[in-house]
């Protein structure tokens, strides 16, 4: 079966500094993966999505994630960190084999000082 | 276009009562998911529909909990009876197709925040 693991469940880092949020997966063969992002009572909403093309993917506010088959990972990053990044975000994989369900990660809190 | 729809957005109820919630998705969306997340965690599917028919319920505690998505469009989530532990959020979303490659992108609902007292 496929997973993914958050390896930090809180991350906090001061406003203007690079963001690091690590995942890693696990699966028998090349995944989609996905990261979402949770505000306080919002939604769930994708910031960027990797179905084995370009292992660098770009998303939405200036967020990207390089997928690494190497090391099983799906980092999310951003250069410079704003007040309204401060959120949930969740790491997941789609299973191949149970038709494209999503599998979501424990979730990683980012809190942004000013 | 208009979002995921969900109703109510908070729910306090006594264990052992039945508590409803619904969803109206983005219209043309043809799957239908509903998620509980429970604080602290990831969420996990509970029941995804393709149109009205049921594509996957193993997850879904069927002694408790139904779903029916009737005419393919709205959806509605029932719990009967509540137990303690259904305290948690349940998410509503939808896609536009089912692709079994695994390239689903869902739009989630704000979600409905149920409390079992």
């Amino acid at each position: 079966a496929q997973s993914v693991t958050q390896l930090d469940s809180h991350v906090s880092v001061s406003e203007g500094t690079p963001v690091l949020l690590r995942c890693n997966y696990s699966s028998s063969y090349s995944p989609s993966l996905f990261w979402y992002v949770q505000h306080p009572n919002k939604g769930l909403q994708l910031l960027l999505k990797y179905t084995s093309a370009a292992t660098l993917v770009k998303g939405i506010n200036g967020f990207e994630a390089e997928f690494k088959k190497s090391e099983t990972s799906f980092h999310l990053t951003k250069p410079s960190a704003h007040m309204s990044d401060a959120a949930e975000y969740f790491c997941v994989v789609s299973d191949y084999n149970q038709g494209g369900k999503l599998i979501f990660g424990q979730g990683t809190e980012l809190s942004v000082k000013p | 276009e208009a979002g995921v729809a969900q109703s109510p957005r908070y729910k306090i109820i006594e264990k052992r009562q039945s508590v409803a919630f619904w969803c109206n998705p983005i219209s043309g969306h043809a799957t239908l998911y509903w998620y509980q997340q429970i604080l602290g965690q990831g969420p996990k599917l509970l029941i995804q529909f393709q149109n009205n028919g049921v594509v996957d319920d193993s997850q879904l505690p069927k002694d408790r909990f139904s779903a029916e998505r009737l005419k393919g469009v709205d959806s509605t989530l029932k719990i009967q009876p509540a137990k303690l532990e259904d305290s948690a959020v349940y998410l509503c979303a939808s896609s536009p197709e089912r692709r079994a490659s695994g390239a689903n992108v869902l739009t989630f609902g704000a979600g409905s925040r149920l409390t079992v007292l």
